[in-house]
C-alpha cells in the first residue's frame, strides 16, 4: 500500500521567507511525527501528533516553527523568518492506530530544505 | 531526557561476512528500541524493533538483542550482502507515543 509521502521532495528558500512543508500519513494511522536530520545534529524529534491534537511539542527549536494537523491526516510544518542553520532534511513519520508500547514509525521520503 | 549512543561511526566487511553494530541508552524507562536502514536519498525504513519484555529477535539474516540491566542493545547482520550498504541508526522511546531518540548512525559498507 501507499507509505507516507512528502511534498516537495526539496525546496529552496531565502533567508526570512516562510515555508509550509507537507505530509501525507499512511492511511488509518493517527499518530504523526515530525523529526529533522541535519549533519550535525543527526535526527532530532520535533514534534508529535495523535489525531488532531498536538500534546508534546518539547522538540521545536524555536517559536519560529509551528505544525498542524487537520483531519487527523495531513499535516503541514511551517517555519517563519528562515535562517540558514534552518537547513537540513524534514522527515515525518506516522504510527498506527492505537497508541501502544512501541508502535513501529514508518518514515517518509522526507523534505531537503536549503536556506541561502 | 534520553540520550542513545552508537558504535562504530564506520564499520567496513567482507562481503558474506557478520556486522555488529552497538548501541546504549541512558533512560531505563525506555522500553521500545527500533533499527532503520537508511539508504542515500531516502528516508529511514524500519528493519526490525524489540520491546523491552524480550532479549532477542530474529528476522531472517538480521537480529537484535537487548540487555536491560546494562541498557544496551545490538543489530546483528549475518551473511552480508552489497545491499546492506546503508546508515543504520538505533532509537530509544520511553512510551509508544513518544519521538524516538536517534542514535549518530553506523555507516556499514559491505566490500565485495
Amino acid at each position: 500500500g501507499a507509505g507516507v509521502s512528502q511534498s516537495p521532495s526539496n525546496k529552496v528558500t531565502e533567508k526570512g521567507k516562510d515555508v509550509e512543508l507537507r505530509c501525507d500519513p499512511i492511511s488509518g494511522h493517527t499518530a504523526l511525527y515530525w523529526y529533522r536530520q541535519s549533519l550535525g545534529q543527526g535526527l532530532e524529534f520535533l514534534i508529535y501528533f495523535q489525531g488532531n491534537s498536538a500534546p508534546d511539542k518539547s522538540g521545536l527549536p524555536s517559536d519560529r516553527f509551528s505544525a498542524e494537523r487537520t483531519g487527523g491526516s495531513v499535516s503541514t510544518l511551517t517555519i517563519q523568518r528562515t535562517q540558514q542553520e534552518d537547513s537540513a532534511v524534514y522527515l515525518c513519520a506516522s504510527s498506527p492506530s492505537p497508541p501502544r508500547v512501541g508502535a513501529e514509525q514508518y518514515f517518509g521520503p522526507g523534505t531537503r530544505l536549503t536556506v541561502t | 531526557g534520553e540520550n542513545v549512543e552508537q558504535h562504530p561511526s564506520t564499520l567496513s566487511v567482507q562481503e558474506g561476512d557478520s556486522a555488529v553494530i552497538k548501541c546504549t541508552y541512558s533512560d531505563s524507562a525506555s522500553n521500545y528500541f527500533p533499527w532503520y536502514k537508511q539508504e542515500l536519498g531516502k528516508g529511514p525504513q524500519l528493519i526490525i524493533d524489540i520491546r523491552s519484555n524480550v532479549g532477542e529477535k530474529k528476522d531472517q539474516r538480521i537480529a537484535v538483542t537487548l540487555n536491560k540491566t546494562a541498557k544496551h542493545f545490538s543489530l546483528h547482520i549475518t551473511e552480508t550482502q552489497p545491499e546492506d550498504s546503508a546508515v543504520y541508526f538505533c532509537a530509544a522511546s520511553r512510551r509508544g507515543a513518544d519521538g524516538l531518540t536517534f542514535g549518530k548512525g553506523t555507516h556499514l559498507i559491505i566490500q565485495p
